[in-house]
């Protein structure tokens, strides 16, 4: 079992610019998170999915900020228009049965 | 909505004297309570957890402990290592909609010095 997958490791995007990030959850897990961690700070919860749904999102912006799980493939957390706050790591972590999290390596993303 | 709270931020000790960071949260709903180790640029790592029902737990050098009544639960670490050196994350998860989400606590960075 690989453990849970994010590419790429490192996404430098200009201002205005769409950022992409996957993420291959453990084998058999179908529970999926993702969580930003600015510098020196925790980690904050931003949306959780299961496959082809979104049960929470309530951590999330409102705005240019979309996730998805579809059927088959990655979850995606897709940033429309990057401005240099959405500069941050971003955590995807998988779960067989909720709350028992195992986090990948991470996206850091540096907007210009 | 739940709030963790930990303390110190950052915490030194000697190698092979006893660290212990402590958190606390808001929700009474909340049962079930991990705590994370990550390393410089590396991912969060589950090191142990624990649930409502149960007041400790203890794995080789390390222990949480939890106090329903005040709401806050503690992670014991002995004869530190210097590898043990890292950013320790507490956090709760909510009872509410079930969801599994953990609500993180800010971090404390703990050195062992050798």
């Amino acid at each position: 079992n690989a453990g849970v997958m994010q590419n790429p490791r490192h996404l430098v995007r200009r201002r205005g610019q769409e950022a992409r990030l996957r993420c291959s959850p453990m084998k058999g897990h179908s529970h999926v998170y993702w969580y930003r961690q600015l510098p020196e700070e925790g980690l904050k919860f931003m949306v959780y999915l299961q496959k082809e749904n979104i049960i929470d999102e309530s951590g999330m912006p409102k705005e240019r900020f979309s996730a998805e799980f579809p059927k088959e493939g990655p979850s995606i957390l897709r940033i429309q228009q990057v401005v240099r706050g959405d500069s941050a790591a971003y955590f995807c972590a998988s779960s067989p049965e909720r709350e028992k999290l195992f986090f990948g390596s991470g996206t850091q993303l540096s907007v210009l | 909505g739940e709030n963790v709270e930990q303390h110190p931020s950052t915490l030194s000790v000697q190698e092979g004297d006893s660290a212990v960071i402590k958190c606390t949260y808001s929700d009474s709903a909340s049962n079930y309570f991990p705590w994370y180790k990550q390393e410089l640029g590396k991912r969060p790592q589950l090191i142990i957890d624990i649930r409502s029902n149960v007041g400790e737990k203890k794995d080789q050098r390390i222990a949480v402990t939890l106090n329903k009544t005040a709401k806050h639960f503690s992670l014991h670490i002995t004869e530190t290592q210097p590898e043990d050196s890292a950013v320790y994350f507490c956090a709760a998860s909510p009872n509410s909609g079930n969801t599994g989400k953990l609500i993180f606590g800010q971090g404390t960075t703990l050195q062992v010095k050798p």
